[in-house]
């Protein structure tokens, strides 16, 4: 499986600031996702990040204030923007690996632990 | 969009007690998959499924896809302090042309020793 190197692991940030994370695959991938986990709540993805282009991002996610970089197949970065306490969340990167509908897996990298004061 | 609903939300068992798990919708999916997520770290894969009726081991867990392609459940047998923690199912509709999962709403493990 690969290895996804997120960070930084957690930060705790001043509202209306912004945090960038990264996330470094690696091996080359297709497909790249961000998703969120809010406290004692599942996951949501926020978008694809798409390499060479916008990312592509769900109901809800804007890209003034989750913008996306996909400069390569290994590397992916996601900005909060002028953050505040609702945006308290994990922040997860994701690849997937395999063929779609026969053996595709999605994997996670370790998570960013985002407070917002 | 579609949804999973997954069973239980939580559960306190006795360690070496099997357990039970499950996730239905009323969507069809393509696959299923199931992850433990530990605190303060992303979830790890355990299982992947791809065929309606699919049973498929790792360890002590034991995942299937069900037959009407609309449900999945994880067991796990003679549980240990270890298996604590979340454990979600995703599953990929099969009206979704992209890689895009659903996931469940997540089930809390809790095992005492």
């Amino acid at each position: 499986s690969a290895v996804i190197s997120q960070k930084p692991s957690r930060d705790i940030c001043q509202r209306g600031t912004s945090l960038t994370i990264q996330c470094q695959v690696d091996s080359q991938v297709t497909m790249m996702f961000w998703y969120r986990q809010q406290p004692g709540q599942s996951l949501t993805l926020i978008a694809t990040a798409n390499q060479g282009s916008e990312a592509t991002y769900e109901s809800g996610f804007v890209i003034d204030k989750f913008p996306i970089s996909r400069p390569n197949l290994t590397f992916s970065t996601l900005t909060v923007s002028n953050m505040s306490p609702e945006d308290s969340s994990i922040y997860l990167c994701s690849v997937v690996q395999g063929l779609l509908a026969t053996n595709e897996k999605l994997f996670f990298g370790s998570g960013t632990q985002l407070s917002v004061l | 969009g579609q949804q999973l609903n997954q069973s239980p939300q939580s559960m306190f068992i006795q360690e070496g007690e099997d357990v039970s798990m499950n996730c239905t919708s009323s969507s069809i999916f393509n696959t299923w998959l199931w992850y433990k997520q530990d605190p303060g770290e992303g979830p790890v894969l355990l299982i992947a499924l791809y065929k309606a009726g699919e049973l498929t081991s790792n360890g002590r867990l034991t995942a299937q896809f069900g037959i009407t392609r609309k449900d999945s459940f994880l067991n796990i047998s003679a549980s240990i302090p270890s298996d604590v923690g979340i454990y979600f199912c995703a599953g990929q509709p099969s009206n979704n042309a992209g890689n895009m999962l659903t996931f469940g709403g997540g089930t809390r493990l809790m095992v005492k020793p």
